[in-house]
Formats: structure tokens, C-alpha cells, sequence
């Protein structure tokens, strides 16, 4: 199994600021990773995939690199929206997720 | 995108199992380019991949679950459907059925709650 860490596992941040979130892969992944967004009590919405392809509709704020075994979901200028649960997920192999980062207001 | 709907029991009791339908609208999903998925999430967890079906009927499954998940395609109905035996608390969790674009899932139902108690 590919096993994903991400870190941190809670990021706290301001409106404005620039995050970045990191994944990890136990083995390497070429590009295959996802980014996804989740609020409470919704699905997961897609915001990336193939490590750094913006999804159709997200904004460009969200930007998605790396490769190998080492991926960055990076936030510019946060907005009130941006404030929820981020996963990644690889496709290699099988599939596996992240354990999530929440971003939560400072 | 498609539009996808979980359905099933809300409640399972232990070692019974557990039998959800997801229906799709807005596309076949006789679509070649799609894989149809089943993910789940305990309460306050991530997310978990159970498995998948493509259109043929091949069907790929987590390892950790293999053996106690059934997943099968209904294209007369346009959904899809998942069964996971021998339920236990540990399979208590929203279920959500999604349609996979090369492993990655670009539309998701709304996810369903299914409590594993007696």
C-alpha cells in the first residue's frame, strides 16, 4: 500500500495570507495526486489532479506541485471560503488519501 | 458533470450487511472514460477508498476491505450499487459515490450515513 502523510495537520491563517500544505508518498507517484477541499457535512470538492491541473471553476489562487514522492498544495491570498479541510490523494496505485490539514482562522 | 445520489439504510445491525445504490443523472454511465467509485468516512475521520467499477463490469477493490465488498453496475437503472458483508462499528460512516476521471474524483453524491448498531 502507498501510504500519504500530510502535514501540518492544522494550519491556522489569516484572510490574505499565502499557505502551503505537504504531502508525502511512501513510494513514488510520477504525478498522480489530487488535491480535494471539504466542509462539514459536504462531499469533497476536486481542486486539482495530475499534481499541478486546476480543476475547471477553481480559481487560480490554488496552485498544485512536486513530484515523486514529495507534493504541495500552495493557497495564495486566502479568502473567507478557503477556511476547510484539505486532502491529498494518490491514484498510482490503487488509491489512498492523506489523513486531511485543517485551515482554520487565526 | 453527472449528478449522483446515494441510497440505502441508515442503519445496519452488526454481522447483517450493508446495501447502498448510487444513481447517476446527466450521463451514461456506459461512459468509457469513467470509473464508478464508493468512498467512505468515519465520523470526525478522512477518507477512505472502498473500490470501484468501470463500465465492463471490472471491478477493483481496497485491499484492506477485499473480501467483504461487492460492488455491481445496474446500466438498465444508470446506478451502481455496493455491498459490504459482516458489518461491524468499524463501518460506521458517511458513504459517498463518486465517478473517477483516471482514479480522480471530479463529482460526488451527497454521501449517506449508515450507523453499524443493533
Amino acid at each position: 500500500d502507498i501510504q500519504m502523510t500530510q502535514s501540518p495537520s492544522t494550519l491556522s491563517a489569516s484572510i490574505g495570507d499565502t499557505v502551503s500544505i505537504s504531502c508525502r508518498a511512501s513510494q513514488n507517484l510520477n504525478r498522480w495526486l489530487a488535491w480535494y477541499q471539504q466542509k462539514p457535512g459536504k462531499a469533497p470538492k476536486l481542486l486539482i489532479h495530475e499534481t499541478s491541473t486546476l480543476e475547471s471553476g477553481v480559481p487560480s489562487r490554488f496552485s498544485g506541485s512536486g513530484s515523486g514522492t514529495e507534493f504541495t498544495l500552495t493557497i495564495s491570498s486566502l479568502q473567507p471560503d478557503d477556511f476547510a479541510t484539505y486532502y491529498c490523494q494518490q491514484y498510482n496505485s490503487y488509491i489512498t488519501f492523506g489523513q486531511g490539514t485543517r485551515l482554520e482562522i487565526k | 458533470q453527472v449528478q449522483m445520489q446515494e441510497s440505502g439504510p441508515g442503519l445496519v445491525k452488526p454481522s447483517q450487511t450493508l446495501s447502498l445504490t448510487c444513481s447517476v443523472a446527466g450521463g451514461s454511465i456506459k461512459r468509457g472514460d469513467s470509473f464508478w467509485n464508493w468512498i467512505r468516512q468515519a465520523p470526525g475521520k478522512g477518507l477512505e477508498w472502498i473500490g470501484n467499477i468501470y463500465h465492463s463490469g471490472t471491478t477493483y477493490y481496497n485491499p484492506s476491505l477485499k473480501g467483504r465488498i461487492t460492488i455491481s453496475l445496474d446500466t438498465s437503472k444508470n446506478d451502481f450499487s455496493l455491498e459490504v458483508k459482516s458489518v461491524t462499528a468499524a463501518d460506521t460512516a458517511v458513504y459517498f459515490c463518486a465517478r473517477g476521471r483516471m482514479n480522480f474524483f471530479d463529482s460526488w453524491g451527497l454521501g449517506s450515513l449508515v450507523t453499524v448498531s443493533s
